[in-house]
């Protein structure tokens, strides 16, 4: 029983082409994350959504687009990949409304997007 | 600017040494602070968390942290290292004053154990 699920684990594809990254979370939390991880393990948040709503949304291009359709479910979409999207990334969760700031957050076990 | 310093990049151990991992912080009033554990391949896990109370928080997998307010560190240890235990490990940080509650993340140890 997987808390924090994201598909697909491994993602290949070329420059320019559109992607999608699915998230699903059975914990029942009300706020739910993208975060991206480099090359060097930096982890950088990139948006967070609390049912539904667009709480967090740093600086990323707006070629990234989150959409949540309930709130157990987070996907991102990527139009127009570059070489520079090469990384993993990772959905988490966390319980409480905003995401409360002492709630631990979970997470899924990653993507690996590699643009060639 | 507020900022997690995890100052070793990467450690290497010897299985059943004792660990200690660093962490400091900047700022002023205690935060709230995490230690999450990044396995190969997989996604970050909740090791402790440290909030109020008692600064020697106990957490899963044999660790322990400590907080220490003059020190404004967060170091995590553990007495006897397994294999196993070979991951990165990341310090995290929410500051608990203003409006901005949001976490901040140090740059990870990578831990290597030698059998």
């Amino acid at each position: 029983d997987t808390a924090v699920s994201q598909t697909p684990k491994y993602l290949v594809t070329q420059m320019g082409n559109d992607k999608s990254i699915k998230c699903e979370q059975n914990l029942g939390h009300d706020t739910m994350y993208w975060y991206k991880q480099d090359s060097k393990k930096f982890l950088k948040i990139m948006f967070s959504y609390n049912n539904k709503e667009l709480i967090i949304n740093e600086t990323v291009p707006n070629r990234f687009s989150p959409k949540s359709p309930d709130k157990a479910h987070l996907n991102l979409h990527i139009n127009s990949l570059e070489l520079g999207d090469s990384a993993v990334y990772f959905c988490a969760s966390s319980q409480g409304r905003g995401g409360r700031a002492n709630s631990p957050l979970h997470f899924g076990n990653g993507t690996r997007l590699t643009v060639t | 600017a507020q900022s997690v310093t995890q100052p070793d990049i990467h450690i290497t151990v010897s299985e059943g040494a004792s660990l200690e991992l660093r962490c400091n912080y900047s700022y002023g009033a205690t935060p709230y602070l995490f230690w999450y554990v990044q396995s190969p391949g997989q996604g970050l896990q909740l090791l402790l968390k440290y909030f109020s109370g008692d600064t020697l928080v106990q957490g899963i997998k044999g660790f322990e942290a400590e907080f220490k307010r003059s020190q404004s560190s967060f170091n995590l240890r553990k007495p006897s290292v397994h294999w196993s235990d070979a991951a990165e490990y990341f310090c995290a940080v929410v500051p608990n004053a203003g409006n901005n509650r949001k976490l901040i993340w140090g740059l990870g140890t990578s831990l290597a154990v030698n059998p």
